[in-house]
């Protein structure tokens, strides 16, 4: 069973800092990785995608790779209210049927 | 279209009767997936069509439950004799391939509500 794991949360962060959102991966296979965003009462919308290791920076965040252990993050920096959200982290790999989720962190940027 | 637009918004329905919710994906994307979403719970995944294809029905919670795709475009979800466990959003996604790397595009979601 593929699985992806998240801790729920709620992760609170003062406003200005850094906010560091983590996720594991259970199937060695995974070839995409995707962080998704989710407002309360809307849909998931994917803010960032990442296919090798390392670090891949679009504006205020980054997300990090790393296919060894299995383990994807995402930063925000210069977190603001607006950021408050639930994130899910998703994997695919090459030639399956889905991404799978995982099933989010409850992230409260405080003002 | 220029995203994932699903219809209706919102659906109030009485226990036992039969719903159908209707998704149009971005034209073009040839793949088209069903999730779910119940209260604060993760998404839940149904089904997917390859064009009109639907070659892994397993993720549907019942037979009750059943879906299409006509054209490789608009797909159809159907509930029948709805039970209150039914009651979720129900989103649509859409991506260009099938079997490649790229993410999906959501659409707005249908919430279901049983009563």
């Amino acid at each position: 069973q593929k699985e992806v794991e998240q801790n729920s949360g709620p992760l609170s962060v003062p406003e200005g800092a850094i906010a560091s959102l983590n996720c594991t991966y259970s199937d060695r296979v995974s070839q995409s990785f995707f962080w998704y965003r989710q407002y309360s009462g809307k849909s998931p919308e994917l803010i960032m995608s990442i296919y090798s290791n390392g670090d891949k920076e679009d504006g205020r965040f980054t997300a990090q790779l790393n296919k060894a252990s299995q383990y994807v993050s995402l930063l925000i920096r210069d977190s603001q209210p607006s950021d408050s959200a639930t994130y899910l982290c998703a994997v695919r790999a090459y030639r399956d049927d889905k991404i799978i989720f995982g099933k989010g962190t409850r992230l409260h940027i405080l003002p | 279209g220029a995203g994932v637009s699903q219809s209706p918004s919102n659906k109030v329905t009485e226990k036992g009767k039969d719903v159908e919710l209707r998704c149009d994906p971005i034209s073009g994307h040839t793949a088209l997936y069903w999730y779910r979403q119940s209260l604060g719970q993760g998404l839940e995944f149904l089904i997917y069509f390859q064009g009109n294809s639907a070659p892994d029905k397993s993720g549907l919670p019942s037979d009750r439950f059943s879906a299409e795709r006509t054209g490789g475009s608009v797909s159809t979800l159907t509930i029948q004799r709805t039970q209150q466990e039914d009651s979720a959003v129900y989103l649509c996604a859409s991506s260009l391939e099938w079997q490649g790397l790229g993410g999906y595009t959501f659409g707005s979601g249908t919430r279901l509500t049983v009563v």
